[in-house]
């Protein structure tokens, strides 16, 4: 089993519609929780990170969900800017190393 | 935020040839520096670790003999594949970190897209 799952998609989804997708990790000792956006050939970039009480940044909103191990992301109100692939990210406790998910690829269609 | 530059950004050579991509954090003192590889479709894979000016930490499966990593200064650090061959194909990205705390953020270069004929 992957420590950190993601569905890959593609999510297809009209312009103005939300979307969410999940993210299932294995380590029950993760502390740190993050959601990256990366763009085709690009590097990947920190979208926002996830509390435990969880958090909104805009359109986008991040719950963890700590009993069943799994975080999630939503987009409110999605925009053809929003295309890309979301990738989750762990951090275990005291960890340097960031464990990846192989992301979700979410496509808006006008 | 933070700037982190790699260069090349692209590079293409042929199979039996060293590449070195070089690293380097822009505003800020980087005392960790991290390789990652990325295959299509797949997630990131950290290659290593690197702390200045001792040797870097490699994940499991990652031959240090091949992928020499070099972090010399607070502000660059190295990246040699050596004898590449057409698996090697992959785009590298760095990323540093402004302390030796875990908490740390990590800021990502641009990566290196390289490919071995």
């Amino acid at each position: 089993r992957k420590e950190v799952e993601q569905d890959p998609g593609p999510f297809n989804v009209p312009e103005g519609a939300t979307v969410a997708f999940n993210c299932t990790y294995s380590n029950s000792a993760s502390q740190s929780f993050f959601w990256y956006r990366q763009d085709c050939r690009k590097e990947p970039k920190l979208l926002m990170s996830v509390y435990s009480s969880g958090n909104e940044d805009g359109r986008f909103t991040a719950q963890l969900n700590r009993a069943s191990q799994y975080i999630s992301l939503l987009i409110r109100d999605s925009k053809l800017s929003d295309s890309a692939t979301y990738l989750c990210v762990v951090k275990a406790y005291a960890a340097y190393q960031l464990i990846w998910g192989a992301g979700t690829k979410l496509i808006i269609k006008p | 935020g933070a700037v982190v530059s790699q260069h090349p950004s692209r590079v293409i050579c042929k199979s039996g040839t060293s590449v070195k991509i070089e690293c380097r954090s822009l505003d800020f003192q980087a005392t960790t520096m991290f390789w990652y590889r990325q295959f299509p479709k797949q997630s990131l894979m950290l290659m290593a670790t690197s702390n200045e000016g001792s040797k870097a930490t490699y994940e499991q499966g990652v031959e240090k003999d091949k992928f020499l990593i070099n972090h010399a200064s607070l502000t660059l650090s190295t990246l040699t594949v050596t004898s590449a061959h057409p698996e090697d194909s992959s785009f590298y990205i760095c990323s540093a970190s402004d302390g030796r705390h875990s908490t740390d953020t990590q800021y990502f270069g641009p990566g290196t897209r390289l490919t071995v004929l």
